[in-house]
């Protein structure tokens, strides 16, 4: 089964409305990495939060992490059409050798 | 421009064919890999290579084989191609730090096997 999962599958939105994505995990992490997909193309790195962080910021994304319930969220502040994609998260497992294990995403449809 | 690039972008093949997928890195990363990706099942890790001459298997290596004779370049092989084989295989790599460094993706190579 999937190391980090997504929550939800989809959403769909109105330009500058926020969107959150939630990301669940099951065992203990170094870090917590959230990409971006857009339609035929390969999977691009937004950011990257540490265990010992609990939130972080880029532009208009915000992340936090609670380890405690071994959660992430993901926000993206006055979302514009072009941030219509698809976002994973990325965990890395101690138990998978810290190799990167990726949820199934959330598709984001932002509607103009 | 530097990147990551995979060649080639589709490919249809017939079962029981041998194929190859290429993926080129121009950063001279240490980690490279290959991902497939498909419906309910996300991305998932075929092999990974730490290095030159040094690879590993992923989540699902079966039916698949890799080499990497030179740090730039990371080709996949499925040797003998089946229907469950039908994907988007995705290469990636990361620098150095470790295996669990952000990694940048080539555009995909889109694999029919009939």
């Amino acid at each position: 089964s999937q190391q980090g999962e997504e929550d939800p599958q989809a959403l769909s939105i109105q330009e500058g409305e926020n969107a959150t994505m939630n990301c669940s995990y099951k065992t203990s992490i170094n870090n917590l990495q959230w990409y971006r997909q857009n339609s035929g193309r390969g999977l691009v790195h937004l950011i990257l939060i540490r265990s010992n962080e609990r939130e972080k910021h880029s532009g208009r994304l915000r992340v936090t992490l609670d380890t405690s319930k071994k959660s992430s969220s993901l926000l993206i502040t006055a979302s514009r059409a072009a941030d219509t994609a698809s976002y994973f998260c990325a965990t890395d497992a101690l138990t998978s050798g810290s190799r990167l294990t990726f949820g199934e995403g959330t598709q984001l449809t932002v509607n103009p | 421009d530097a990147g990551i690039t995979q060649s080639p972008r589709y490919k249809i093949t017939e079962t029981g064919r041998q194929v190859t997928l290429m993926c080129h890195q121009t950063w001279s990363h240490s980690y490279m890999f290959w991902y497939r990706q498909d419906l309910g099942h996300g991305l998932r890790l075929i092999y990974y290579s730490a290095a030159a001459d040094i690879t590993d298997k992923g989540e699902v290596p079966d039916g698949y084989v890799v080499s990497r004779s030179k740090t730039e370049n990371f080709p996949l092989t499925l040797e003998s191609a089946t229907r469950s084989q039908t994907s988007v295989y995705f290469c990636a790599s990361s620098g150095t730090g470790g295996i669990n460094q952000p990694q940048h993706f080539g555009d995909g190579t889109r694999l029919s096997i009939l």
